[in-house]
């Protein structure tokens, strides 16, 4: 079965600082990769996502993810975060039975 | 893009009853899945509703205390039986599109339900 790994249970940061969340999975086949994101008290929202092509994909809000098939990592990068980033950030992925799995996800705080 | 209604939004429920939250798409889809998001936890995939024919459960979730009904491709409902404080969750709808390049799952906005 597949896993997915977040490497950050919490990150704290300054507003302006620049955000790098780490996401890695087990599965040696063909994937879908996802971020989602959770702002308090709000419903999961999809980030970005990737499916192939281009391993830089950019999402909404300023983000970007990076595929690195060799690495089998998919990390969601922001230049340059607001206070309103603050949020819980999933990866997830797909294989080919179509289920999703999530990573434990990454708590993200921005100070302002 | 799917859009995906649940209801009710939120509940509190007494311990020992039970609850049916409703999911509603507004296309067709072949697949419909049920998550759920325990406190400051992750998702957990708790079975996927298949049209016509029985839910298919993921290990740790059983028919009795979920079962699952999905009677055509627009909808589906799932109900927490017997509820107990462990059962405080938020539990998501969500729906698989597919596309030329690959398929994405998408979430209603979840059911909050706080068992007291």
């Amino acid at each position: 079965a597949q896993s997915v790994s977040q490497h950050n249970h919490h990150v704290i940061l300054s507003e302006a600082a620049s955000l790098e969340l780490g996401c890695n999975y087990s599965y040696g086949g063909t994937v879908n990769l996802f971020w989602y994101v959770q702002y308090p008290g709000q419903h999961l929202q999809l980030l970005l996502k990737y499916f192939s092509g281009d391993p830089l994909v950019k999402g909404i809000k300023g983000f970007e993810a990076e595929f690195i098939k060799s690495k089998f990592s998919f990390n969601l990068r922001k230049p340059s975060v607001q206070w309103s980033d603050t949020a819980e950030y999933f990866c997830a992925v797909i294989t080919n039975d179509y289920k999703l799995s999530f990573g434990a996800g990454t708590t993200v705080t921005v100070r302002a | 893009s799917a859009v995906i209604s649940q209801k009710p939004s939120r509940d509190i429920c007494q311990r020992g009853t039970s609850l049916t939250i409703q999911c509603q798409v507004d296309s067709q889809v072949t697949m419909m899945f049920w998550y759920r998001q325990q406190p400051g936890q992750s998702l957990t995939l708790i079975a996927t509703a298949n049209q016509g024919s029985e839910a298919t459960y993921e290990s740790g979730f059983v028919i009795d205390k979920f079962p699952i009904s999905r009677p055509n491709l627009t909808f589906s409902t799932l109900t927490v039986s017997n509820m107990s404080p462990e059962d405080s969750s938020i539990y998501l709808c969500s729906v698989l599109v597919g596309g030329a390049l690959g398929n994405t799952i998408y979430f209603g906005e979840g059911s909050w339900l706080t068992v007291v």
